[in-house]
């Protein structure tokens, strides 16, 4: 199964607070597991990304966290401000760096 | 150094138009991608051409949607006749064929309205 299960559909977090944001795929051939940002009226950007082998990833206030053997991985946000306000879509890559997307979450985080 | 650039940005056409949306990837790039957006169906990739030679055409609807590639700079996606139900928004992304980064780069898309 070529897909990957997004959740929530959308979040509204305070500023300063921790946006989550959870994934779930079937297939076993996914072999890398990005996260994309998109801003209204703009394409999808790479924010971050990691390999099955690792369980987390941090870069700044954006962490990934991946569970192999549940098959999820997780979005966390810390410190969520007013400008992460967007669309997040997590993705899986599989032969031949095709991106097979989840449904996306529209996070709002307030002032 | 220039991203992908889609054109138009916009299009309004009526049912049964032919629509072209065209695509420059990034000079070097060697994999591109054509995808549609959806509130209902999210990001769904619809064709991957590699070396300007189409790999995976699974995800085009139907006969009514065809993609070229006539060279590593230019690629375009038609959709001959139109329906209301492709009004969507058609991204163009593209890639150094590099398996296991994840990254795409994507143009800012081609919003498409058929009335």
């Amino acid at each position: 199964q070529q897909q990957v299960k997004q959740s929530p559909q959308s979040l509204i977090v305070q500023k300063g607070g921790i946006s989550i944001i959870n994934c779930a795929y079937e297939n076993t051939a996914f072999d890398y597991f990005p996260w994309y940002q998109q801003f209204p009226g703009k394409g999808p950007a790479l924010l971050i990304a990691i390999r099955p082998d690792v369980s987390e990833k941090k870069e700044g206030r954006f962490t990934i966290s991946f569970n192999k053997s549940a098959k999820q991985f997780s979005l966390h946000i810390m410190d969520s401000q007013p400008g992460d306000s967007a669309t997040y879509f997590c993705a899986a890559e599989w032969s031949g760096s095709r991106l097979t997307f989840g449904e996306g979450t529209q996070l709002t985080v307030n002032p | 150094d220039a991203g992908v650039i889609q054109s138009p940005r916009h299009e309004v056409t009526e049912m049964g138009q032919e629509v072209t949306l065209r695509c420059k990837p990034i000079s070097g790039h060697n994999s591109l991608f054509w995808y549609r957006q959806t509130m209902m169906r999210g990001l769904e990739l619809l064709i991957y051409f590699n070396n300007n030679v189409p790999i995976d055409d699974s995800g085009m609807p139907e006969d009514r949607f065809s993609a070229k590639m006539p060279n590593a700079s230019f690629s375009t996606l038609k959709i001959q006749p139109s329906e209301p139900r492709d009004s969507a928004v058609y991204f163009c992304a593209s890639s150094r064929d590099r398996p296991n980064t994840g990254e795409l780069f994507f143009g800012e898309g081609s919003r498409l309205t058929v009335l």
